[in-house]
């Protein structure tokens, strides 16, 4: 089992442009979540998603976008990158809220 | 929604003593409650957790206690090692109208001193 996978492990992005961070899972787990943690803080949520083709907003969506139309994968788009979206992206998954969350190793994105 | 609040935010404590951190949260539907590990440049890991129907729950050196009445749960870890330097995480998830969402505290970073 691979558990979670994301690409890419580090991006470096000029403001203004988009780019989608990818997520999979192969653990056949309901529950997927994307968080950002910015340096020395904790992890808040961006989106999640409790089934395929079913997403919701966490505390901090703002200039991002998810789909879930697969249960394996759950992408995260940002559009218009903004340096305030400097962060490490950690993606997600649990089989229920009420288990064990797997984390992928982390996407380091810089935005200048 | 959930709100889970952490404490302290930062603990240093010499090796072999004990620490200690505490969580708090809103949601009195929440009924699984995890800690999780995460040391410098890697991803959170879980080491504990505990659910609503038990109040302590041990794994060598570390436990985790809860109380439901209160809405607060903690950490606690016995005999401390250079290793158990990281930051701690706890979190607890809502299953409710407000969504399915699991959210975590603010962390807790240790250092521990040789």
């Amino acid at each position: 089992n691979a558990g979670v996978t994301q690409t890419p492990k580090f991006r470096i992005l000029k403001i203004g442009q988009s780019m989608t961070l990818q997520c999979a899972q192969d653990m056949n787990h309901n529950y997927m979540y994307w968080y950002r943690q910015d340096p020395g803080m904790g992890l808040k949520l961006i989106y999640y998603s409790v089934g395929a083709g079913i997403t919701d907003k966490g505390e901090v969506p703002n200039g991002y976008n998810v789909s879930r139309s697969t249960t394996e994968d759950f992408p995260l788009r940002l559009e218009l990158a903004a340096p305030s979206q400097t962060s490490v992206y950690f993606c997600a998954s649990s089989y229920l809220t009420g288990t064990e969350a797997f984390f992928g190793q982390g996407t380091r994105l810089t935005v200048v | 929604g959930e709100n889970v609040e952490q404490h302290p935010s930062t603990l240093s404590v010499q090796e072999g003593d004990s620490a200690v951190i505490k969580c708090t949260y809103s949601d009195s539907a929440s009924n699984y409650f995890p800690w999780y590990k995460q040391e410098l440049g890697k991803r959170p890991q879980l080491i504990i957790d505990i659910r609503s129907n038990v109040g302590e729950k041990k794994d060598q050196r570390i436990a985790v206690t809860l109380n439901k009445t209160a809405k607060h749960f903690s950490l606690h870890i016995t005999e401390t090692q250079p290793e158990d330097s990281a930051v701690y995480f706890c979190a607890a998830p809502s299953d409710s109208a407000a969504g399915n969402k699991l959210t975590f505290g603010g962390g807790t970073r240790v250092l521990v001193k040789p």
